[in-house]
């Protein structure tokens, strides 16, 4: 099945630095590569994601590279806010999930941006 | 983004009592949805799919007996954790797709406490 490694698990940056988290997943199969912003106490919200078909997305600050020969994807924020202050998951879908969009998710890495 | 709202947001019980979760969908109709438990400082692990129409189909190592899912509607699953112990204390948080799609909305979660 789906295996999903992320690191760093802890990310410590100062104000207006770059933070990059990077995954790797198993299932040389899997198409779909979604990032998720937890804050504490709240459930995870969908910040940026990429397919198969492309090696990178850019939305404002937040971008994802993806490498499929390597198997690993990248979410890079430029530009860090305090308020970009949160944990971060990646995650991927198993191919073989019984006909539904599951997706296996990443250990997780807390961001802390330091003004 | 898609709106999926859960209730109660935080629940206390006592030892031996169930507790009953709601996850609605509320500006799409979701077939499928996603129940996961979430430990403090640990990553997302999913528990159960919940099928509208069918039973729900439970990831190994997850007891179907002690927690039932119903889907009753396109827009509703509920999560009920019976007979709960101190050690089912978890953050629970459900998600759902749109239609044949992998990204996964959430909702804010339910924090459950048993004393």
């Amino acid at each position: 099945g789906e295996n999903v490694e992320q690191h760093p698990s802890t990310l410590s940056v100062q104000e207006g630095d770059s933070a990059v988290i990077k995954c790797t997943y198993s299932d040389s199969a899997s198409n779909y590569f979604p990032w998720y912003k937890q804050e504490l106490g709240k459930g995870p919200q969908l910040i940026i994601d990429i397919r198969s078909n492309v090696g990178e997305k850019k939305d404002q600050r937040i971008a994802v590279t993806l490498n499929k020969t390597a198997k690993h994807f990248s979410l890079h924020i430029t530009e860090t806010q305090p308020e970009d202050s949160a944990v971060y998951f990646c995650a991927a879908p198993p191919m073989f999930s019984g006909g539904y969009n599951k997706l296996i998710f990443g250990a997780g890495t807390r961001l802390a941006v330091h003004p | 983004g898609a709106v999926v709202s859960q209730h109660p947001s935080w629940v206390i019980c006592k030892s031996g009592t169930s507790v009953k979760i709601e996850c609605r969908s509320l500006d799409f109709q979701a077939t499928t949805m996603f129940w996961y438990r979430q430990f403090p400082k640990q990553s997302l692990m999913l528990m159960a799919t919940s099928n509208e129409g069918s039973k729900a189909t439970y990831e190994q190592g997850v007891e179907k007996d002690k927690f039932l899912i119903n889907h009753a509607s396109l827009t509703l699953s509920t999560l009920t954790v019976t007979s709960a112990h101190p050690e089912d204390s978890s953050f629970y948080i459900c998600s759902a797709p749109r239609q044949d799609s992998y990204e996964q909305y959430f909702g804010p979660g339910t924090r459950l406490t048993v004393t």
